[in-house]
């Protein structure tokens, strides 16, 4: 069966420091890829997408950047946070048009 | 662009009550339509996957129907149970691509 696996669960940062958030999905090939972030009070905004190694999409222009080194490994990075950056991320893949599933999320907390 | 509407935002009803969700969405071009359920900090869980094709789907005590033409889905939840109690977003795809667009949900509370 797959899984999909996201950490760290939590992360407290300071303002302007980097930061890494890593996926990884098993039991699986070639899914496609999706990173999102749920602020305090607000919807799921998608920040990134991928179809494939070294294929990503981004979907809002701000500080965080993506990538896919290897087939189910996503990763979501920063050079330097910002308040504004503090929210739930979520990673979800799927395979195809069927259904999304979602990995249990970060919180990421910007001090 | 595809934009989706979830409304009501919020809902309380007593246990054993039947419910609809209902969500709309702008764009009928779709292939699918997903619902899900979140609990509070946690991640999204998929309750149902409806298919262009298809008018409905159903699992369990729970029930998601489609009309793209309208530009609606909703969710029927039968007899509701307090563990119910969950924030329900739907999603659907823009137009000829992979990205889903959410609603900002349907925060139910279910009461014993």
């Amino acid at each position: 069966s797959q899984t999909i696996h996201q950490w760290p669960a939590t992360l407290v940062q300071p303002v302007g420091s980097p930061l890494s958030l890593e996926c990884t999905v098993e039991g699986t090939s070639n899914p496609n890829l999706y990173w999102y972030r749920q602020a305090a009070g607000r919807g799921l905004q998608l920040l990134f997408y991928s179809v494939g190694i070294g294929q990503i999409s981004s979907e809002v222009p701000q500080n965080l950047s993506a990538s896919r080194p290897q087939d189910r490994q996503f990763i979501l990075s920063s050079k330097k946070l910002l308040l504004s950056d503090s929210g739930f991320y979520l990673c979800a893949w799927n395979a195809g048009a069927d259904t999304q599933y979602f990995g249990p999320g970060t919180r990421l907390t910007v001090l | 662009k595809q934009e989706v509407t979830q409304i009501p935002a919020a809902l309380s009803v007593p246990e054993g009550e039947n419910l609809v969700l209902n969500c709309s969405f702008t764009d009928s071009a779709i292939y699918n339509l997903q619902w899900f359920r979140q609990d509070p900090g946690k991640g999204l869980t998929s309750l149902l996957l409806i298919q262009s094709s298809q008018r409905e789907q159903t699992s369990g005590r729970l029930n998601a129907s489609l009309d793209k033409s309208s530009g609606r889905s909703t969710l029927y939840i039968a007899a509701s149970q307090p563990g119910d109690s969950a924030t329900y977003l739907c999603a659907a795809p823009s137009s000829g691509t992979y990205k889903y667009i959410f609603g900002t949900g349907t925060r139910l509370k279910v009461l014993a």
